[in-house]
């Protein structure tokens, strides 16, 4: 089993619609949280960054984390044909510096 | 301007040649990575320096190796390249700010062996 596991899509969704993107994990030591957009031929770039459990929210981007359920998930309201990337989780246990990456969701916005 | 800049951005080249990819980051960051890109997208660490000390080395053929002359830059070094290095191959930075821990990606470079 892979350490962190994420549906890699592809997932297409009008424009304006609400889009959720999840990712589950094994490793209960994990306590960083972060998506990263890596649109095509681009680096990561990253978008949100939790803390342990909890929301966090940026603009038309919300994070949330479940640590109970090894659960983490990415909405993103009113979405954008802009919005259209390859969307990647990644993880991080407390004093270390290897991230766990997700395969990524890709994500079509259609105006 | 370009907090973390990889060259070259493409490389083609044969089965058995050795090639190195350059990193450099002007954003004052005490810690560096290479990331491997395969075809599908995952992104696996392979490196990484922290104030020019090797601090991760996945498992990783040891035709890879990663020099870090100063905290600025980490330059990976691949031997005999083989048909399965074709990839994408991103270097990033990243700085501990109480606990907090943000990394910054390169552009990439693809390579492709023949």
């Amino acid at each position: 089993q892979k350490e962190v596991e994420q549906d890699p899509g592809p997932l297409s969704v009008p424009e304006g619609a609400i889009v959720s993107l999840n990712c589950t994990y094994s490793n209960s030591a994990f306590q960083y949280f972060m998506w990263y957009r890596q649109y095509s031929r681009k680096g990561p770039e990253l978008l949100m960054y939790t803390y342990s459990s909890g929301n966090k929210e940026d603009g038309r981007f919300t994070a949330q984390v479940d640590k109970s359920s090894k659960y983490i998930s990415l909405f993103i309201r009113d979405s954008q044909p802009s919005d259209s990337a390859t969307y990647l989780c990644a993880m991080l246990e407390t004093g270390a510096n290897n991230l766990f990456f997700g395969t990524g969701t890709r994500l079509t916005v259609i105006p | 301007d370009t907090a973390v800049s990889q060259t070259p951005k493409y490389l083609v080249t044969q089965m058995g040649n050795d090639k190195s990819i350059k990193c450099e980051q002007n954003l004052g960051h005490d810690t560096m990575y290479w990331y491997k890109q395969d075809s599908k997208k995952f992104l696996k660490i392979m490196f990484s320096y922290n104030n020019k000390e090797l601090i991760i080395n996945e498992t990783v053929p040891n035709r890879f190796s990663p020099k870090s002359p100063d905290k600025a830059h980490l330059n990976l070094h691949i031997n005999s390249l083989e048909l399965g290095d074709s990839a994408v191959y991103f270097c990033a930075s990243s700085q501990m700010t109480g606990f907090e821990e943000t990394q910054y990606f390169g552009p990439g470079t693809r390579l492709l062996v023949l």
